[in-house]
């Protein structure tokens, strides 16, 4: 299996812009996880979808995020506008089920200017 | 709540063991164990489920102590590839998402 893949690994944006992050789960993983890291924060569970469904999004920062999986084979996390304090690289995990360790893709490191 | 470890930074030579702690105020159901090189995404180590149990894999240990809401990553012999931050993630109650801590960053000198 490729694991979890994410595009893009790099984004320079400028303020104001849309941003728009991808993520492919590994193939029969039913959690997807949406985590944003940041020295200053750490890792920040963002929206964790099960089996398609957004199940918490309570670490969503306001409403300029937003999340989508309309598959269980891709998801999305949307910023507009973005904002520098947005800078962060964003990680898409999955994980099979309840009692299994987390699989991370490589991440989008985030920069808005 | 996020999760508190201790200590946050270590220095090791090769050969020596460490051990990092994590604690919560929650009840937790679960406690993961992950390492992150520079620039790179966490890998899975290990997970503990609730009942106190202990698991290893090679020289890394880990145990969960539920009635202190804690757990404890042991790094016995450490090898120069042990270097890293190292992040406990706990779910509590019903919830399987994880809130991470805040890292303990290991350093393994030759």
């Amino acid at each position: 299996d490729a694991g979890v893949i994410q595009s893009p690994r790099h984004e320079v944006t400028e303020m104001g812009q849309e941003v728009t992050l991808r993520c492919k789960p590994i193939s029969g993983h039913n959690s997807l996880f949406w985590y944003r890291q940041t020295m200053m924060r750490g890792l920040e569970l963002l929206i964790y979808f099960n089996n398609n469904v957004p199940i918490d999004d309570s670490g969503m920062p306001e409403d300029r995020f937003s999340a989508k999986m309309p598959n269980a084979s891709f998801s999305t996390l949307k910023i507009q506008p973005s904002e520098p304090r947005d800078s962060a690289v964003y990680f898409c995990a999955s994980s099979i089920e309840t009692g299994y360790g987390y699989t991370f893709g490589s991440g989008t490191r985030l920069t808005v200017v | 709540q996020q999760p508190v470890q201790s200590p946050q930074a270590v220095i090791l030579r090769e050969g020596e063991d460490a051990v990092i702690n994590c604690s919560s105020s929650k009840a937790l159901y679960s406690v993961h164990w992950y390492r992150q090189k520079h620039g790179e995404a966490p890998v899975f180590l290990m997970i503990l489920l609730k009942g106190g149990e202990q698991k290893g894999h090679e020289k890394i240990s880990a145990s969960f102590n539920e009635k202190k809401q804690q757990s404890s990553l042991y790094l016995t012999a450490s090898q120069l590839s042990y270097s890293g931050t190292y992040f406990c993630g706990t779910a509590s109650g019903s919830a399987r998402q994880l809130t991470f801590g805040s890292g303990t960053q290991l350093t393994v000198l030759p």
